[in-house]
C-alpha cells in the first residue's frame, strides 16, 4: 500500500530563507508526483507535477525534483516570502487496490514570518 | 477559463441525516475526483468518474456515492450522516488520464454534522 510521508509536520522561518520540503513515498512504482499549496479553508492549488520519467521541474521560485528509487521528493522554495505562508502537500499517482489513484501527504504547514 | 466550483460552500446536518454536494469540473474536464478531508486522516480519495462511469473507488463504506452527468457534472451523496464525516470535501477535474494529468481542485465544501 502506497503511504506518502512529510517531515516536519510545520515549519516556521524567517522571511528570505531558502527552503527545502521533503516528501517520501513507499512504492516506487508511481505515474507522476504532484506538489500542492492550500490557503486555510480553501482548496488545492497545483504547484508542481513531476512525470516518473522526469527528474525535476521549474516553476518560478520553485524547483521539485524527483528521486524515484530512493522514494523522494524535495521542494525547493528560493527566498521565501510571507506569501508563501500556507499549507504544501505532496501526492504521487500509483495503481493502488486494482485502481489508480492520488494518494496524498498529510502536509507541512510553513509560516514564512516578515 | 472557469475553475472547478463547488456548491454549496458550508453545511451544516445532523446525525441521521443525508448530504448532497454538488462539483461544475472546468469545461473539457471529463474526469472528475471526490476527496475527504480531515485533521487526523489528510486527504483521502473517495471516488472518480468519468464519462458518467465511476473508474475508481476508495476505501468508504456505501453510504458514500456518487454520480456524473452528462455534461461532466458530479454530485456526491452521504446517507445516514455520522458525526465523523464531519470534513471538507474537495473534488478536483483533469482531463482523460493516463495517470499522467494535473488535477484541478475546487474550494470544496465544508460539512459540520451535529
Amino acid at each position: 500500500k502506497q503511504e506518502v510521508t512529510q517531515i516536519p509536520a510545520a515549519l516556521s522561518v524567517p522571511e528570505g530563507e531558502n527552503l527545502v520540503l521533503n516528501c517520501s513515498f513507499t512504492d516506487s512504482a508511481i505515474y507522476n508526483l504532484q506538489w500542492f499549496r492550500q490557503d486555510p479553508g480553501k482548496g488545492l492549488t497545483s504547484l508542481l507535477l513531476i512525470q516518473s520519467s522526469q527528474r525535476e521541474q521549474t516553476s518560478g521560485r520553485l524547483n521539485a525534483s524527483l528521486d524515484k528509487s530512493s522514494g523522494r521528493s524535495t521542494l525547493y522554495i528560493a527566498a521565501s516570502q510571507p506569501g508563501d505562508s500556507a499549507t504544501y502537500l505532496c501526492a504521487v499517482q500509483s495503481w493502488e487496490g486494482g485502481s489508480e489513484k492520488l494518494v496524498f501527504g498529510k502536509g507541512m504547514k510553513l509560516t514564512v514570518n516578515p | 477559463k472557469a475553475g472547478v466550483t463547488q456548491t454549496p460552500r458550508y453545511l451544516i446536518k445532523t446525525r441521521g441525516q443525508q448530504v448532497t454536494l454538488s462539483c461544475s469540473p472546468i469545461s473539457g474536464h471529463r474526469s472528475v475526483s471526490w476527496y475527504q478531508q480531515t485533521p487526523g486522516q489528510g486527504l483521502q480519495f473517495l471516488f472518480e468518474y468519468f464519462s458518467e462511469t465511476q473508474r475508481n473507488k476508495g476505501n468508504f463504506p456505501g453510504r458514500f456515492s456518487g454520480r456524473q452527468f452528462s455534461n461532466s457534472r458530479s454530485e456526491m451523496n452521504v446517507s445516514t450522516l455520522e458525526l465523523g464525516d464531519s470534513a471538507l470535501y474537495l473534488c478536483a477535474s483533469s482531463r482523460p488520464s493516463g495517470g499522467s494529468d494535473t488535477q484541478y481542485f475546487g474550494p470544496g465544501t465544508r460539512l459540520t454534522v451535529l
